[in-house]
């Protein structure tokens, strides 16, 4: 069943802005991962919080998780073009699979 | 790079052709998995090899086969594939999450497969 759900489904913002992106999932996990990819390409590893954890940051990158709530952030600050991607979550709980979510169209405009 | 290759990149073929996607990782990884991603769709995992031997396998039709001769090469054989089944593939890797890990996967720049 489908895990985790991104919101919004696209997003449109102008370079140098701030871009912010919702996970919610539905069952508890282990942690939670967020994966960006560039159109037509492989999904590569962004960041991973996990189930103790609060907040994490990864140079523009800053991820929130609120457990009560079954829901994370990720926020790229300053965004530039080059963020113009496909960012997905993916939830962690059983012992070897990860729950990908439909995912978030991120357009940066220059 | 990742450190995930795949081959072909693309691939078009008809629904009685029978060819392999290849998948190889270089990082020393132990869990090996496909996945199918379809437009608009979420990734669907479709099996997952950890340690060489099938630990999962998503109910996926038996129209696909995988194969894993080793921890770092990984197969998958199509054989009278329907256009439904047009998608791009993509292969990961990680360590076995039994072993320790948050189970990053790193994944393969993916194969487009055209079913026609």
């Amino acid at each position: 069943s489908q895990q985790g759900e991104e919101d919004p489904q696209a997003l449109s913002i102008q370079e140098g802005e701030n871009a912010t992106m919702n996970c919610s999932y539905k069952t508890s996990i282990n942690n939670l991962q967020w994966y960006r990819q560039n159109s037509g390409r492989g999904l590569v590893h962004l960041i991973l919080i996990r189930s103790n954890e609060r907040e994490k940051h990864s140079g523009r990158l800053r991820v929130t998780l609120d457990t009560s709530k079954k829901s994370s952030s990720l926020l790229i600050t300053a965004s530039r073009a080059a963020d113009t991607a496909s960012y997905f979550c993916a939830t962690s709980g059983s012992a070897r699979q990860l729950t990908f979510g439909s995912g978030t169209q991120l357009t940066v405009l220059p | 790079e990742t450190g995930v290759t795949q081959t072909p990149r693309h691939l078009v073929m008809g629904m009685t052709n029978k060819k392999s996607l290849k998948c190889e990782q270089h990082l020393g990884h132990n869990a090996m998995y496909w996945y199918k991603q379809s437009a608009k769709k979420p990734l669907e995992l479709m099996f997952v090899y950890s340690l060489e031997e099938r630990v999962e396998n998503n109910s996926v039709p038996s129209r696909f086969s995988p194969e894993c001769p080793n921890s770092s090469h990984l197969f998958l054989h199509l054989h009278t594939l329907q256009p439904e089944d047009s998608a791009l593939y993509l292969c990961a890797s990680s360590q076995d999450p039994r072993q320790g890990g948050g189970n990053e996967q790193f994944f393969g720049p993916g194969t487009r497969l055209t079913v026609l």
